[in-house]
């Protein structure tokens, strides 16, 4: 079956600018979760998200936000971008959002802000 | 919160050695995973393992939750294992992973 799908893979955005990342996670799956990896602060931790209900969010200002839709695909928006949110976004989903599911990666949105 | 040290952070091997990365962790989990990024930025999940053994051809796991300690063996190496190795955790009944910062592994042939 299909993985976890990301699209765009690639986008370059100017500075004050707003994006939007989707991701599609494994058929059947009902929970979304996204991080941020940058060089300086490795793999963060930014939001997971269950049948439509944000049920964790991490340590990032109120510029990023996200949700998910009736059929567990999410997106996520990031608003007046600055140069420090380049960065690969990722996006995992996994069974039932318990822990103790084996979470599963899409291939990753690679964002540049110039 | 929970802290997740790898090491060591970097790890240079000739084709067909043997290698062992260490993941630290400072409270209990419910949940240990492995992964190895590629070279694409996509984490291919290698282990669930919050406890116990696992072996998957040339990888295997060990997990010793009351130590507070996973370890990932590589036999054989190729270089295509090439990567960053990840240890991630979670805790409760959170799917918060909180990851160490890698073991980047370059295999030479």
């Amino acid at each position: 079956k299909a993985g976890v799908t990301q699209t765009p893979r690639y986008l370059i955005k100017t500075r004050g600018q707003q994006v939007t990342l989707s991701c599609s996670p494994i058929s059947g799956h009902r929970s979304v979760s996204w991080y941020q990896q940058t060089p300086g602060q490795g793999l963060q931790f930014l939001f997971e998200y269950f049948s439509e209900t944000q049920r964790n969010k991490g340590n990032f200002p109120g510029r990023f936000s996200g949700r998910q839709f009736s059929n567990s695909r999410s997106e996520m928006n990031v608003s007046t971008l600055e140069l420090g949110d380049s960065a690969l976004y990722l996006c995992a989903s996994s069974l039932s959002g318990t822990a103790g599911n084996t979470i599963y990666f899409g291939e990753g949105s690679w964002l540049t802000v110039v | 919160g929970i802290q997740v040290e790898q090491s060591p952070p970097d790890l240079i091997l000739q084709e067909g050695a043997n290698s062992t990365l260490r993941c630290n962790f400072s409270d209990s989990v419910n949940n240990l995973q492995w992964f190895h990024q590629n070279p694409w930025g996509q984490l291919i999940n290698l282990f669930y393992i919050p406890s116990g053994t696992k072996q998957n051809g040339r990888l295997s796991a060990t997990t010793v939750a009351t130590e507070r300690y996973s370890l990932l063996y590589i036999s054989s190496s190729q270089t295509t294992d090439s990567g960053v190795y990840f240890c991630a955790v979670n805790q409760g009944g959170s799917e918060k992973l909180v990851f160490g910062k890698g073991t980047k592994l370059t295999v030479n042939p």
